[in-house]
């Protein structure tokens, strides 16, 4: 059975860079064919697509966030990694990596992990 | 491009509610649409992909539709439950943001 977890420091100063893993159990995550996302939640408000890389090694953000973000595999420790750079208290916010079949563009996240929050304060 | 919902809708168990996502500056007509229902303190789960179809196990209470003549999406729960109650989120594509969300509606079973 396929699981993802979110996982992360919790606490980030203003200003330093937020890192962020998604590890994948049950499956090879260089065998999958799909692509993967990152998604975030602000407490009490929706969700904010922040990029995506596809199996094929192509990555995707978004433009309100491009400057400051980068999307790694991992294949050897069969996770997915986030950086998000000089963050502020506008990036706190609940974090998920979701996946989808490999598709077009835009498509559907099939499967959520539970998150990760993080809080960005000093 | 952004997709526009209301910021709730309530109704009462059994009947129908239905949930519009509007869009701006893009097109649900020509892309896709999603929609995720996330119930307090867990994360998205599909109920809607491709603008009409269901995924595996989510009852044919859940519909979508799009109507081309105001370019949005919509949600319909018929035969409302108290487990409906929840966040629903929809989700489409513009080729300067891959993935845009709506702001989401929370529907209030009474």
């Amino acid at each position: 059975q396929l699981r993802l977890h979110e996982s992360g420091p919790g606490l980030v100063q203003p200003s330093e860079t937020l890192s962020l893993t998604c590890s994948l159990s049950g499956a090879y995550i260089n065998t999958m064919t799909v692509y993967w996302g990152w998604v975030r939640q602000p407490p009490g408000k929706g969700l904010e697509w922040i990029g995506a890389l596809y199996f094929s090694g192509s990555t995707y953000y978004n433009p309100s966030l491009e400057s400051r973000v980068s999307i790694r595999l991992d294949t050897s420790k069969n996770e997915l990694s986030l950086r998000l750079r000089s963050v502020t208290a506008a990036d706190t916010a609940l974090y998920y990596c979701p996946y989808g079949d490999g598709g077009p563009l835009g498509g559907l996240f099939d499967f959520w992990g539970q998150g990760s929050l993080v809080t960005v304060s000093s | 491009f952004i997709l526009t919902q209301p910021h709730s809708v309530s109704e009462s168990p059994g009947k129908t509610v239905t949930i519009s996502c509007s869009a701006f500056g893009g097109s649900v007509v020509s892309n896709f649409v999603q929609w995720y229902q996330q119930r307090p303190g867990s994360p998205p789960t599909p109920v809607i992909f491709n603008s009409y179809r269901r995924p595996s196990g989510v009852p044919d209470r859940f519909s979508g539709s799009i109507d081309s003549s105001s370019n949005s999406a919509s949600l319909t729960i018929s035969g409302l439950t108290t487990e409906d109650e929840a966040d629903y989120y929809c989700q489409s594509y513009d080729r300067s943001s891959p993935w845009v969300f709506g702001g989401g509606t929370k529907v209030t079973v009474l």
